[in-house]
């Protein structure tokens, strides 16, 4: 199964707007995280929501989770031109999801903030 | 601010030869992971590897692969016999309290397999 499919594959706004990524993913969960990657870099972490949330926030990010829908969304307030790079979902299935796997990544949204 | 340091940043070898991908975690993290990222592809989890043994591993981190932390600070991924799909960006990684929560990535190894 595709764990951690993240939609649009890449998004291209105004700075100062709202970026709104999405991610869905297939099993049951500890955590869900969402990492940022800048181009020929580490991946940076940005938050972690755990499965008996909902909602959490931390600066200009806002992270949902729905373990209903198997889905969560990262919104990026008031971009800057600094946010422009790849955002990647990445969960933590542990036990709970059938197996151990460290941490299961998806492709990513390239995001491009226009000055 | 704390970082993982990753050397080389480029590694270039032939098919068949053994790489060593050097990796100096943050010193307080207890949880050291390796992954991997094939050019346009995602990044694919490796090992994970705590108070000195593997604690988990996927199915690519067959026989050919090995971990080692061979002292207090260094962590290192040898691949014994290298293969042209080995071709990636490997990430050493570590995190300090949980495994598989909040993960420090170094800048990577681009390991070229000819």
């Amino acid at each position: 199964s595709q764990q951690g499919e993240e939609d649009p594959q890449a998004l291209s706004i105004q700075e100062g707007e709202n970026a709104t990524m999405n991610c869905s993913y297939k099993t049951s969960i500890n955590n869900l995280q969402w990492y940022r990657q800048n181009s020929g870099r580490g991946l940076v972490h940005l938050i972690l929501i755990r499965s008996n949330e909902r909602e959490k926030h931390s600066g200009r990010l806002r992270v949902t989770l729905d373990t209903s829908k198997k889905s969560s969304s990262l919104l990026i307030t008031a971009s800057r031109a600094a946010d422009t790079a790849s955002y990647f979902c990445a969960t933590d299935a542990g036990w709970a999801g059938g197996g151990a796997d460290g941490l299961t990544f998806g492709k990513g949204t390239h995001l491009i903030i226009q000055p | 601010e704390p970082e993982v340091t990753q050397t080389p940043s480029h590694q270039v070898t032939q098919m068949g030869q053994e790489v060593i991908l050097r990796c100096v975690p943050i010193s307080n993290h207890l949880y050291f992971y390796w992954y991997r990222q094939i050019l346009g592809q995602k990044v694919e989890f490796l090992v994970s590897f705590y108070n000195n043994e593997i604690s988990e591993k996927s199915e690519i981190f067959d026989d050919q692969f090995s971990v080692e932390r061979p002292d207090g600070s260094n962590f290192t991924l040898k691949i014994r016999s290298t293969k042209l799909e080995d071709s990636a960006m490997y990430f050493c990684a570590s995190s300090q309290g949980s495994t598989n929560e909040k993960l420090f990535f170094g800048s990577g190894t681009q390991l070229s397999v000819l």
